[in-house]
């Protein structure tokens, strides 16, 4: 009964390999987060869409990208990892507008770079 | 800025003994506030919402404006509580319709028997 689903739960990538992490939810929300947490941080917030309006935070590098086909989908390009880039990245959803609506998120892509 | 700070990375109480996980935010304008809970090995889910005022698994949280806190409260704690927990922060997200959450960077809740 998941409802976000990320894949896979773990990526071992080279550095400076592209890697693209996938995630799906059966929710139908507007809204889809991605999220990047390094040990003992807070969840950084890359970016996000509302339906298909892509907003970036100022301080995403430019090495992340994202792509959202449709409302089920969205999906986390990394052009170049670097070492730097080794985090748990989460995935997360939620409806639209409102300021309490609850974000539900996936289990997490682990990616490490070698 | 927007920011949420959770000054503890790991707090450990006795069962049965009262916990409190504090938060602190920086907001501009009325903040939409949050508690969310990572248990081991699952996903991260909401606990509690401040305008709610309810009490979930025996949590209750409430906003002080005037301290711009939002600590997290038990009366008596379980070994089941053992987990991670992140304030979070909703705000406004600009140039966008949708809502951005705010996280701190956790503390770890540990229960002893």
């Amino acid at each position: 009964d998941a409802m976000v689903i990320q894949n896979p739960r773990y990526q071992v990538t080279q550095f400076g390999k592209p890697v693209t992490l996938s995630c799906s939810q059966t929710l139908n929300h507007n809204v889809m987060y991605w999220y990047q947490q390094k040990s003992s941080q807070a969840p950084k917030l890359l970016f996000h869409y509302y339906d298909k309006d892509f907003n970036n935070e100022a301080d995403t590098p430019d090495n992340f990208q994202s792509r959202r086909p449709n409302t089920s989908f969205c999906f986390l390009d990394i052009r170049s990892p670097g070492l730097g880039d080794a985090a748990m990245y989460l995935c997360a959803t939620s409806r639209s507008r409102g300021l309490n609506t609850e974000a539900f998120f996936g289990q997490g892509t682990r990616l490490t770079v070698v | 800025a927007q920011r949420v700070t959770q000054p503890e990375k790991l707090l450990s109480v006795f069962k049965g003994a009262p916990v409190e996980l504090k938060c602190n935010y920086s907001y501009s304008g009325s903040p939409e506030l949050f508690w969310y809970v990572q248990y081991s090995r699952q996903r991260l889910q909401l606990l509690l919402r401040h305008i709610s005022r309810e009490s979930i698994k025996g949590f209750t949280a409430d906003l002080n404006k005037g301290e711009t806190s939002f600590h997290l409260k038990k009366p008596f704690a379980q070994e089941e509580d053992s987990a991670m927990y992140y304030c979070a922060l909703s705000s406004e997200a600009m140039y966008s319709s949708a809502s951005k959450i705010i996280f701190g960077s956790g503390t770890r809740l540990s229960i002893r028997p």
